[in-house]
């Protein structure tokens, strides 16, 4: 089985410029989340989509991230301008039922730097 | 204050010793608990879940106190593949969805 897969593994990006990241996840998840982690702090969540709807989120930063999914499969993420804040590692997850969290599955990540 | 707390370390120990890790939370509404590990530069990987009553798999104990919101991961006899940082993570308020996790603490095990 295909786990979820994340693209780019690497992006460097001018402050000020857009970028759109991808996730994959594993065919047949209704659920897909994304998190990130910036460099020293936690790993935090930004939000979940059950399917093609967004149920939760509240952890976006600010209306520069825009999150899709469409018809409910993959999923992007847009930020847009990207700040020097932005920079992380963003993970994507997903899941089959919303109760069970030992089927959580993560992305290996996109690390994104903004110069 | 951080909804989730843990030392960093690193924790530097020889193979086979045992070393803890400690965990506390702040959200008294935490209903499910967790170690994740991640190695360096990788996505992070679920260990094990946390139980009230405690729970063992192999080599890797954890456990539970509600009242002090504390969780602890015990491994014993380490080995050099247990090298990574060890991620306390605590789903709030029942909704599976959205897990808060620890900064992590680093365990580096030596020959």
């Amino acid at each position: 089985e295909a786990g979820v897969t994340q693209f780019p593994s690497h992006s460097v990006i001018e402050k000020g410029q857009t970028v759109t990241l991808r996730c994959d996840p594993i065919s047949g998840h209704d659920n897909l989340y994304w998190y990130r982690r910036v460099m020293g702090k936690e790993i935090k969540f930004l939000l979940h989509f059950v399917k093609e709807s967004k149920q939760d989120e509240s952890g976006m930063p600010n209306n520069r991230f825009l999150a899709e999914r469409t018809g409910g499969t993959y999923s992007t993420l847009k930020v847009q301008p990207a700040e020097l804040e932005d920079s992380g590692v963003y993970f994507c997850a997903s899941s089959q039922e919303l109760a069970g969290v030992a089927g959580y599955t993560f992305g290996s990540g996109t690390r994104l730097t903004v110069v | 204050r951080k909804e989730v707390e843990q030392d960093p370390g690193p924790f530097n120990v020889p193979e086979g010793a045992t070393v803890a890790f400690n965990c506390t939370y702040s959200n008294s509404a935490s209903q499910s608990f967790f170690w994740y590990r991640q190695d360096c530069r990788k996505e992070p990987k679920l260990l094990m879940s946390v139980y009230s009553s405690g729970n063992e798999d192999g080599r890797f104990t954890a456990q539970l106190n509600r009242a002090s919101q504390y969780i602890s991961l015990l491994i014993r006899d380490s080995k050099l593949s247990d090298s990574a940082t060890y991620l306390c993570v605590v789903n709030v308020g029942g909704t599976a969805s959205k897990l808060t996790f620890g900064t992590g603490t680093r365990l580096q095990v030596t020959l």
